[in-house]
């Protein structure tokens, strides 16, 4: 049972284009959340989605950055015309239920590197 | 605002020694309680949980003490070994998840 899959791993884009990351949850898994490590600081809740819908964005940022997590396929943050400050490690974690019992397991991130 | 707090940064002890890494949070709706263990380039990995029913939660090397009064949980390692040199973060859950920003312990052989 392969764990929770990120790619890429490191992504490097120039300031003003658009970076998009993916995940794919735990086989059976039907919950995810993206998380982002800035330096030196710790995890950052941003999204929490379920198939199709977002349950929680309270984490995200207002502007130019959105999340989808399709029927099919990985779900994917989205983040529009980068900016240096977004430069940060983006975790994916995926459950199988939504609880607050319920463990996340999380991929191993993606490094973005803005230009 | 930081709802999961880990006031110490860092943390440097010797092998076979016993590893105390703190962690206190502000919101009453926590209910279970998770260290989460991340090397680097790696994404975080479970470690240990605690219920906000129970006080302490045993599991190998690795206890977890929860002082719901204080809201202060606890993590001890003992012995340490060099292996557990990592980056420990504390997590709430209650329903939504929050992090603490992590403590880097170093195990000295």
């Amino acid at each position: 049972n392969a764990g929770v899959m990120q790619n890429p791993r490191h992504l490097v884009r120039r300031r003003g284009q658009e970076a998009r990351l993916r995940c794919s949850p735990m086989k059976g898994h039907s919950h995810v959340y993206w998380y982002r490590q800035l330096p030196e600081e710790g995890l950052k809740f941003m999204v929490y989605l379920q198939k199709e819908n977002i349950i929680d964005e309270s984490g995200m940022p207002k502007e130019r950055f959105s999340a989808e997590f399709p029927k099919e396929g990985p779900s994917i943050l989205r983040i529009q015309q980068v900016v240096r400050g977004d430069s940060a490690a983006y975790f994916c974690a995926s459950s199988p239920v939504s609880g607050s019992t319920d463990t996340q397991y999380f991929g191993p991130g993606t490094r973005l590197t803005v230009l | 605002d930081q709802q999961v707090k880990q006031n110490s940064p860092s943390l440097s002890v010797q092998e076979g020694r016993i590893s105390i890494l703190n962690c206190d949070y502000t919101n009453s709706m926590f209910d279970y309680f998770l260290w989460y263990k991340k090397y680097p380039a790696e994404g975080p990995t479970f470690l240990i949980s605690i219920s906000s029913i129970k006080d302490k939660n045993e599991d190998g090397r690795f206890t977890v003490f929860l002082n719901k009064s204080a809201k202060h949980l606890s993590l001890h390692i003992v012995p340490s070994q060099p292996g557990d040199s990592a980056v420990y973060f504390c997590a709430a859950s209650g329903p939504d998840m929050r992090f603490g920003a992590g403590t880097r312990l170093t195990v000295k052989p």
